[in-house]
């Protein structure tokens, strides 16, 4: 039972390249979510998405876009990469209305934009 | 709108000594409420939740925390540090009551703590 995998786990950038960050799921979750994690400022929501074909903005989501083709997958990516997405990205999922459960995390993303 | 606020960044005990880690939360409807433990590099790891059960919740390895609603608090507890202990915590609450119910989750900024030998 992987819980939720995200790939890759570390990556390096020069600014104004792009690239995907992968997360997948197997415990069939409605909800799945993007964080980042920044020094002293805990962890900030980009995007979530309610279910399969849905998205949402989320506390900081500029510079990023996602997508969720398919339930098990919730895809992060950055078209144009700056120095200020250097950051540790967090996937996370959620079982959906009606459960108070917490949400379930991946290992972390370490990207490093030059 | 919710938030968390988590008082102390940096948090050093003794081995041994009481473990107290400050939590608290602005909610406009009864919270849900989370504790989670990260140690380095690796993922968010829950140690306790409240759902409006009992206020005072037990979690894993040993940790406790009390919902004072009065207070708007949310603290964390262990009667005695381990060294294994040392890593940094997150208080969190969500909009699950709420009329979007989205399960997002607001983090406080975090608080590492430190145990000396």
């Amino acid at each position: 039972n992987a819980g939720v995998t995200q790939t890759p786990k570390f990556r390096v950038l020069k600014t104004g390249q792009s690239m995907t960050l992968l997360c997948a799921q197997d415990m069939n979750h409605e909800y799945m979510y993007w964080y980042r994690q920044d020094p002293g400022m805990g962890l900030r929501l980009i995007h979530y998405s309610v279910g399969e074909g849905t998205t949402a903005k989320g506390e900081v989501p500029d510079g990023y876009n996602v997508s969720r083709l398919k339930k098990q997958n919730f895809l992060l990516g950055l078209e144009s990469a700056a120095p200020s997405q250097t950051s540790v990205y967090f996937c996370a999922s959620h079982p959906g209305p009606g459960a108070n459960q917490p949400q379930h995390f991946g290992d972390g993303t370490r990207l490093s934009i030059l | 709108a919710q938030s968390v606020t988590q008082l102390g960044s940096h948090v050093s005990v003794s081995e041994g000594a009481l473990v107290l880690l400050r939590c608290n939360y602005s909610s406009s409807v009864p919270p849900y409420l989370f504790w989670y433990v990260q140690y380095p590099n690796q993922g968010l790891q829950l140690l306790l939740k409240y759902t409006s059960a009992a206020t005072l919740v037990k979690g894993i390895n040993g940790f406790e925390a009390e919902f004072k609603k009065s207070e708007t608090s949310f603290h964390l507890t262990k009667p005695s540090a381990h060294m294994s202990d040392a890593a940094e915590y997150f208080c969190a609450v969500s909009d699950q009551r709420g009329s979007g119910n989205t399960g997002k989750l607001i983090f406080g900024q975090g608080t590492t703590l430190q145990v000396k030998p």
